[in-house]
């Protein structure tokens, strides 16, 4: 039972590459959420999903494309990346409540030079 | 817009005090108050929830307490230890059906031998 995970665990990219972040789960959570987080800022959302197919934005989504193909995937995409995208980025997941938390993975970290 | 704060951002403390961290919100209109644990380079282990009908949490030598009404949650760590060092984040679930957090920019504290 291996919970939240992220693949990769640290890239590096150039100005204007494409990368692909993965988040997979195993606990069968309807909900799923990307995060990134920098210094002095906290965590905040990218985008998130309720469920299987579907997306919507969060707090900070431009530059950013996700997918919910299946249940248990999560992807993240960056199509052209930028200096301003350097971050910790963190999978999430919880159920339909209220009264649960969220569970969160190991992060990613993406330095874009 | 919800906004939640942290005070102090960093707190130093010899082992064995017992200590609170501070958390403010803006809108009162929360499910509930979660803190997390976060220690560096890893993801977030929740640490107590707290609804919003609810006053306090305990957990061993945590205690969270909530406000609701002032916008106010503390975290009380009684008999502070070494391994209690690591950023603590506070996040409020806000309204409407999707579980979102908004997490406050966490304090960093460390626990000196």
């Amino acid at each position: 039972n291996a919970g939240v995970t992220q693949t990769p665990k640290f890239r590096v990219l150039k100005t204007g590459q494409s990368m692909t972040l993965l988040c997979a789960q195993d606990m069968n959570h309807e909900y799923m959420y990307w995060y990134r987080q920098d210094p002095g800022m906290g965590l905040r959302l990218i985008h998130y999903s309720v469920g299987e197919g579907t997306t919507a934005k969060g707090e900070v989504p431009d530059g950013y494309n996700v997918s919910r193909l299946k249940k248990q995937n999560f992807l993240l995409g960056l199509e052209s990346a930028a200096p301003s995208q350097t971050s910790v980025y963190f999978c999430a997941t919880s159920i339909l409540t209220t009264q649960e938390t969220q569970y969160f993975g190991p992060g990613t970290r993406l330095l874009v030079l | 817009k919800q906004e939640v704060t942290q005070i102090p951002a960093a707190l130093s403390v010899p082992e064995g005090e017992n200590l609170v961290l501070n958390c403010s919100f803006t809108d009162s209109a929360i499910y509930n108050l979660q803190w997390f644990r976060q220690d560096p380079g890893k993801g977030l282990t929740s640490l107590l929830l707290i609804q919003s009908s609810q006053r306090e949490q305990t957990s061993g030598r945590l205690n969270a307490s909530l406000d609701k009404s002032s916008g106010r949650s503390t975290l009380y760590i009684a008999a502070s230890q070494p391994g209690d060092s690591a950023t603590y984040l506070c996040a409020v679930m806000g309204g409407g059906a999707t579980n979102k957090l908004i997490f406050g920019t966490g304090t960093l504290l460390a626990v000196q031998p």
